[in-house]
């Protein structure tokens, strides 16, 4: 287990096509997020998921947009009809989640989307 | 709601002077700080957490509830501490909420 892995790495696509990405968190950690980053800003919370539930998502989450967990393993989020204002780096996140909150995240290298 | 403000977008310091990054964040409760940093070409990883009241690569940050503040300190900065850093703040077993950032630059 070498962290939190996220594919693909770069991904460019035109305008209103669908795009999905995938992240692998660390198997131990119960706890998956999906934040975007675009340049010059910190990371934007988009939703999380502990085990499989999707626990909360954010206002910023257009029903375009839809993250699953299936088996509490690795998740994936797809956005539909892509939109310029889509680009950015879509960064996953895990960790644990028990009695003791204060736990930080493993994130991992993001996946940097560029809608043309 | 929840929010963290970082008023400076960039702090340039020389080498073995000290730097201070600033954070304040607004939450009604006891909330849980973080500061978080990312290398260039790097991925963002946690530096500290203000309940271990460690010190990580010569940095510390008191959480001053008062003033609402958890400001990241170190006396002497080197080179290699040049990078982006976020405070980011968690209600208990909430999610993260990250502020703008503050990019270090730290010259020779």
């Amino acid at each position: 287990d070498t962290g939190v892995s996220q594919n693909p790495r770069h991904k460019i696509t035109k305008r209103g096509q669908n795009v999905t990405f995938r992240c692998d968190p660390i198997s131990e950690h119960n706890r998956l997020y999906w934040y975007r980053q675009t340049l010059g800003q910190g990371p934007e919370f988009l939703t999380y998921f502990q085990n499989e539930a999707q626990l909360e998502k954010s206002r910023l989450l257009s029903d375009r947009f839809s993250a699953e967990r299936p088996k509490g393993s690795f998740s994936t989020l797809e956005i539909q009809r892509t939109e310029q204002g889509d680009s950015a780096m879509y960064l996953c996140a895990s960790s644990p989640f028990t009695g003791d909150h204060n736990y930080g995240y493993t994130f991992g290298s993001g996946t940097r989307l560029t809608v043309v | 709601a929840q929010r963290v403000t970082q008023p400076e977008k960039l702090l340039s310091v020389f080498k073995g002077a000290p730097v201070e990054l600033k954070c304040n964040y607004s939450y009604s409760g006891s909330p849980e700080l973080f500061w978080y940093v990312q290398y260039s070409r790097q991925r963002l990883q946690l530096l500290l957490r203000h309940i271990s009241r460690e010190s990580i690569k010569g940095f510390t940050a008191d959480l001053n509830k008062g003033e609402t503040s958890f400001h990241l300190k170190k006396p002497f900065a080197q080179e290699e501490d040049s990078a982006m850093y976020y405070c980011a703040l968690r209600p208990a077993g909430n999610k993260l909420t990250f502020g703008g950032g503050t990019r270090v630059l730290v010259k020779p």
